[in-house]
């Protein structure tokens, strides 16, 4: 079954313990991406993967790292999580950015206290 | 700098009413338009893409129109299930920048017997 898979789904922690937020598709796509959805406004994204050891920053990448060194996998990483990064975190991933359809994981919902 | 939006925020109808959700552009210098579902506690289903040469776009019951020049796309949903409670969301897809993908914040629809 065609399928984005993130772990964890839920994730409590303290502020500044290191995570990771893991991603795994297995569709063969070539981009992939990170997003975050707060209630009030909307999924915001943090960043993106057009091909293996390429990544780009999204629209609120500031606390965040990724890495992109196989095809099917996009570990989102928060060095030193603070509280303002909880929230439903979702990852991404498409055949063909532009004419292609974006599909998505179940979710990881991050709390960070 | 484009804005997506979406009204009404949530709505509420009886089973088997045929209803629209809108979402509404700023800029029409878009490359596509994407119509998403979202089930609580769990990640987006792509619906419809449609690209920006095209009109609509149909799947089952589902039909979404695009009219670029006034900025605005509908997704009509026929006779109208319990099931299709959900929150649904536009994301257009800017021609400027086609890395980026922007969403609205949703219609949350939810449909009673």
């Amino acid at each position: 079954e065609a399928q984005v898979t993130q772990n964890p789904r839920y994730l409590i922690t303290v502020t500044g313990k290191k995570l990771t937020v893991t991603c795994s598709q297995n569709m063969n796509h070539e981009y992939m991406s990170w997003y975050r959805q707060d209630p009030g406004l909307g999924l915001r994204q943090i960043y993106y993967s057009m091909n293996v050891e390429v990544t780009d920053k999204g629209d609120v990448p500031e606390g965040y790292k990724v890495s992109r060194k196989e095809k099917r996998n996009f570990p989102l990483i928060l060095e030193s999580p603070s509280p303002n990064q909880t929230s439903l975190y979702f990852c991404a991933s498409s055949s063909g950015l532009v004419t292609g359809e974006l599909f998505f994981g179940e979710g990881s919902r991050l709390t960070v206290l | 700098k484009q804005e997506v939006t979406q009204i009404p925020a949530a709505l509420s109808v009886p089973e088997g009413e045929n209803l629209v959700l809108n979402c509404s552009f700023t800029d029409s210098a878009i490359y596509n338009l994407q119509w998403f579902r979202q089930d609580p506690g769990k990640g987006l289903t792509s619906l419809l893409l449609i690209q920006s040469s095209q009109r609509e776009q149909t799947s089952g019951r589902l039909n979404a129109s695009l009219d670029k020049s006034s900025g605005r796309s509908t997704l009509y949903i026929a006779a109208s299930q319990p099931g299709d409670s959900a929150t649904y969301l536009c994301a257009v897809r800017p021609s400027y920048n086609t890395d980026k993908l922007i969403f609205g914040t949703g219609t949350r629809l939810q449909v009673f017997p």
